[in-house]
């Protein structure tokens, strides 16, 4: 069955420093999403990609973050200088149609120091 | 700001009992609700997704809409050990053009063998 994979699954960066997020997801999805979860709160959404730009994105999608679809299979996500209030759980999803069921990745967990 | 409301348990079960899952929404316009089972350290995978009134079974899962009263729930039967794990809702934002899941903070449930 398909999957939406995520990479790294563990990232440890200092405080300031950029780290890149990467997605593959499901071959034949069209809409993109990340989304970021903090220790112990809820999942909450981040910015929806669709078509090579950006659909949507939230309050905490602020000029610090940028997504790219590099090539034909990669997603990512770029945080170009880390607070450490941005450590959390970071998932990638994916979905067909947006009115569609969104599948979501394993996950990245972001640790800053 | 729209919300999506869920009791954060924990609400604990003996196996084989029915566990009862509940969800309020503030949006009046949403037309699509998500639940999604989240295990401790893990993405959060696709349970069922409901769109009209009414009930939804699927196996030992079904959900239940009522969009006059805001409410979304999901019972288990039949429940399992495995079964134990955080049953997230989220619905998208009624209204054109916006699928960016509003998560609630999800209900902890565990099964007693």
């Amino acid at each position: 069955e398909p999957e939406v994979t995520q990479t790294p699954s563990h990232q440890v960066t200092q405080m300031g420093q950029e780290v890149i997020l990467r997605c593959v997801p499901i071959s034949n999805h069209l809409y993109f999403y990340w989304y970021r979860q903090i220790l112990g709160q809820k999942v909450e959404f981040l910015v929806s990609f669709y078509n090579n730009e950006i659909s949507e994105k939230s309050e905490i999608f602020d000029d610090q973050f940028s997504v790219e679809r590099p090539d034909g299979s990669n997603f990512t996500l770029k945080i170009r200088s880390t607070k450490l209030e941005d450590s959390a759980m970071y998932f990638c999803a994916s979905s067909y149609v947006r009115t569609d069921t969104q599948y979501f990745g394993p996950g990245t967990r972001l640790t800053v120091l | 700001q729209k919300e999506v409301e869920q009791n954060s348990g924990p609400l604990s079960v003996p196996e084989g009992a029915i566990a009862s899952l509940n969800c309020t929404y503030s949006d009046r316009v949403s037309q699509s609700f998500f639940w999604y089972r989240q295990y401790s350290g893990k993405s959060p995978e696709l349970i069922m997704s409901i769109y009209s009134n009414g009930d939804k079974e699927d196996g030992r899962f079904t959900a239940q809409l009522n969009k006059a009263s805001q409410y979304v729930s999901l019972l288990i039967r039949d429940s399992q050990p495995s079964d134990s794990a955080t049953y997230l809702c989220a619905s998208p934002p009624g209204g054109a053009g916006s699928y960016q899941l509003t998560f609630g903070k999800g209900t902890k449930l565990s099964v007693i063998p």
